[in-house]
């Protein structure tokens, strides 16, 4: 069965305090694999795709990483505006229609 | 600003009342999803649009209709809540799996 594991569930960070949040998945084949942040009140705001493993983008101070079975999002140096909660999601290669979506991981950036 | 408008942004429902929920983009994208997200359990999909006239099920669809008779608008109906709908429901689109899924702001929704 498809599915998506982020942890932890909810870190929390000194202003500056690099880390690390991790997205494992286990999909039949993969088309994409996507990172969102979700603000309070807000829908979820596209950050990046990954489609192979050994892929990485980055943005500001986030670096996504993509291995066949685990991505990560990589924050240096996070600021307070970088709190919010960050999804990941998997969508299926034959099915362009499924996205599987994790539970989040709830980042809290104190200054 | 190009984006997807959901309406209404929260409302309190009587249990065995019909609702629908709205959406609307201006993307021009071909496929469009409704979502719904409870706290601990993800995103889960309800129902999904590939092209205008097409529709098709999600992982949780019982109880909740769409339909798509153009390509901007995709609602949502509730024919008779119930307390277990009570979730914040999403709407979104994208341009039939070559593009990442983009987002409404969201309908809260109580069945009380």
């Amino acid at each position: 069965e498809d599915q998506v594991t982020q942890s932890p569930e909810a870190l929390r960070l000194q202003e500056g305090e690099s880390s690390s949040l991790n997205c494992s998945y286990t999909v039949s084949g993969l088309r994409g694999l996507f990172w969102y942040r979700q603000d309070p009140g807000k829908g979820p705001e596209f950050l990046f795709t990954l489609y192979s493993a050994g892929e990485e983008k980055e943005k500001e101070r986030l670096k996504a990483t993509l291995t066949k079975k685990e991505s990560f999002l990589h924050i240096t140096a996070p600021k307070p505006e970088d709190s919010a909660t960050y999804l990941c999601a998997v969508q299926e290669r034959d099915d362009f229609n499924k996205f599987y979506f994790g539970s989040g991981t709830k980042l809290n950036v104190k200054p | 600003i190009a984006g997807i408008t959901q309406a209404p942004t929260s409302q309190i429902l009587a249990a065995g009342r019909r609702m629908t929920l709205r959406c609307t983009q201006d993307m021009r994208h071909n496929a469009m999803y409704w979502y719904r997200q409870d706290l601990g359990l993800g995103l889960r999909l309800i129902h999904y649009s590939n092209t205008a006239g097409t529709t098709g099920k999600g992982e949780v669809p019982d109880g909740y209709s769409v339909s798509r008779a153009n390509t901007d608008d995709f609602p949502l109906t509730l024919a008779s809540a119930v307390p277990s709908q009570t979730s914040v429901y999403f709407c979104a689109s994208s341009n039939n799996g070559n593009s990442p899924l983009h987002f409404g702001n969201g309908t809260r929704l109580t069945v009380t």
